[in-house]
């Protein structure tokens, strides 16, 4: 069974521009999470998409948007991007219901560089 | 101050010992999972612990959860250096995502 597939590993922008990430969940996982771990900060929570729809964010400027697709890929879209946002962003899937009784299934992430 | 506090921050241990890492919350905890994180990669699921007093084992990673003390530990028996890297608690606040705890980093020598 194929894991959690976020693409591309490597994304290098420079300020003001606008980056793509991109997320397939693990096949029968319609839930996509968002992550963002930037130095020093830790994981902090981005986005819940669930059955194609956004079902939570976390504390994150609007310029961080996503969409999940009918196959229940998701993109991550930054727009306006600023040197903060270096960080490793990782995607993880599970099955419907949530966290709270089921663990999650990460990524590899994508390592955004912003010069 | 941060939800989930793990201790220590960091581990630096010679191979075939043992060593335990904390995970404490400052709220109560319904459920926990531990993961491990090599440098710069994703996330690997180890274990999800949803009941007060549960205990799990893989191979020779034990975690436990303590509810009435809102704590969870992870224990390493006879460390090998494939057991380096960073492990992070993970705690459900309510369905739709984990709040994490701020990671142990583990090193593990000859």
């Amino acid at each position: 069974e194929a894991g959690v597939t976020q693409s591309p590993t490597h994304l290098i922008k420079t300020r003001g521009q606008q980056a793509t990430l991109r997320c397939s969940p693990i096949s029968g996982h319609t839930s996509v999470y968002w992550y963002q771990q930037a130095l020093g900060l830790g994981l902090q929570f981005l986005l819940w998409y669930d059955e194609g729809e956004e079902r939570n964010r976390g504390n994150f400027p609007p310029r961080f948007s996503g969409r999940q697709f009918p196959n229940y890929s998701s993109e991550l879209n930054v727009n306006a991007l600023e040197l903060e946002d270096s960080a490793l962003y990782l995607c993880a899937s599970t099955k419907r219901g949530g966290v709270s009784n089921q663990p999650q299934h990460f990524g590899d992430g994508t390592r955004l560089s912003i010069l | 101050s941060q939800e989930l506090e793990q201790s220590p921050q960091s581990l630096i241990v010679q191979e075939g010992k043992n060593l335990t890492i904390n995970c404490t919350s400052s709220k109560t905890l319904y459920g926990l999972y531990w993961y491990k994180q090599k440098y710069g990669e994703g996330l690997i699921f180890l274990m999800m612990l949803q009941k007060g007093g549960e205990e799990k084992s893989h191979e020779k990673i034990t975690a436990k959860l303590d509810e009435k003390k809102q704590q969870s530990s992870l224990h390493i028996t006879a460390s090998q250096p494939s057991h380096a890297g960073i492990y992070l608690c993970g705690a459900a606040r309510n369905t739709d995502k984990l709040i994490f705890g701020t990671g142990t980093r583990l090193q593990v020598f000859p």
